[in-house]
C-alpha cells in the first residue's frame, strides 16, 4: 500500500521564478493539505483541497495556488518566488480527520 | 498570542526514562488533538490521535487530553534511543479543516 508521494525531493529556484510541486495521496484518501514549514517550525497551513475545490485556505498570499485533479492527487503552484519562500514544503492524505504526511518538497530560493 | 503552545526544549531524557511532553491550544471549540513524530531531515509521523477527555495508550505512548484546560500531553515510557526526534503538537478545531500545530519540543534520548 503506497503512502502519500511528492516530487520532486528537492528543487532550487532564483527570486522571481514560478514553481510546482506536485502530490499523490495515500490510496483510498480523498482530500490533500499543504504545508509549509520553515526551518525549526511546525508546518504552517496553505490550502486543502477536496473533491477538486479549495476548501479552506491559510494566510498565505494568491502567489500560492493549487489544484487537485480527479484521481485526487494535487499541486501547488508558487509564483514570483521570494527568498523567504525557502522551506520544506509538505503535502498530507486524508479521507477522515486524520492527515498523514509525504516525504516534502524541500525547496531553496536563491 | 499563538494557537498551539508547547514547551521548550530541548528536552534530554537519559534511556529508561519516561518523557513527558505538554501542549496547550487557545481555541476552545478544538474537538481533534494529534502528537506527530519529526525525525531530523524527514517528515512528520502521525503516532497518536485523541479526541476525547482522558487517556489514550498505544504500545509506549500514552496521550492525555484535558479539555477544560485546554492541554493535551504525550508521555513516552521506556524511552529509547530512537525516540529521539522533534514532537509536534497539532489541533483541528470544530468546522475546521486544518491542522494547527505547535513549533516542537525537541528530544533528546541519552543511552
Amino acid at each position: 500500500d503506497a503512502g502519500v508521494t511528492q516530487s520532486p525531493t528537492h528543487l532550487i529556484k532564483t527570486r522571481g521564478q514560478q514553481v510546482t510541486l506536485r502530490c499523490s495521496p495515500k490510496s483510498g484518501h480523498d482530500t490533500v493539505s499543504w504545508y509549509q514549514q520553515a526551518l525549526g517550525q511546525g508546518p504552517q497551513f496553505i490550502f486543502q483541497y477536496y473533491e477538486e475545490e479549495e476548501r479552506q485556505r491559510g494566510n498565505f498570499p494568491d502567489r500560492f495556488s493549487g489544484h487537485q485533479f480527479p484521481n485526487y492527487s494535487s499541486e501547488l503552484n508558487v509564483n514570483a518566488l521570494l527568498l523567504g519562500d525557502s522551506a520544506l514544503y509538505l503535502c498530507a492524505s486524508s479521507l477522515s480527520n486524520e492527515q498523514f504526511f509525504g516525504p516534502g518538497t524541500r525547496l531553496t530560493v536563491l | 498570542q499563538k494557537e498551539v503552545e508547547q514547551n521548550s526544549g530541548p528536552l534530554s531524557v537519559p534511556e529508561g526514562a519516561i518523557a513527558s511532553l505538554n501542549c496547550t491550544y487557545s481555541d476552545r471549540v478544538s474537538q481533534s488533538f494529534f502528537w506527530y513524530r519529526q525525525y531530523s531531515g524527514k517528515s512528520p509521523e502521525l503516532i497518536m490521535s485523541i479526541y476525547s477527555n482522558g487517556d489514550k495508550e498505544d504500545g509506549r505512548f500514552t496521550a492525555q487530553l484535558n479539555k477544560a484546560s485546554q492541554y493535551v500531553s504525550l508521555l513516552i515510557r521506556d524511552s529509547q534511543p530512537s525516540d529521539s526526534a522533534t514532537y509536534l503538537c497539532a489541533v483541528n478545531g470544530a468546522n475546521d479543516y486544518k491542522l494547527s500545530f505547535g513549533a516542537g519540543t525537541t528530544v533528546t534520548v541519552r543511552a
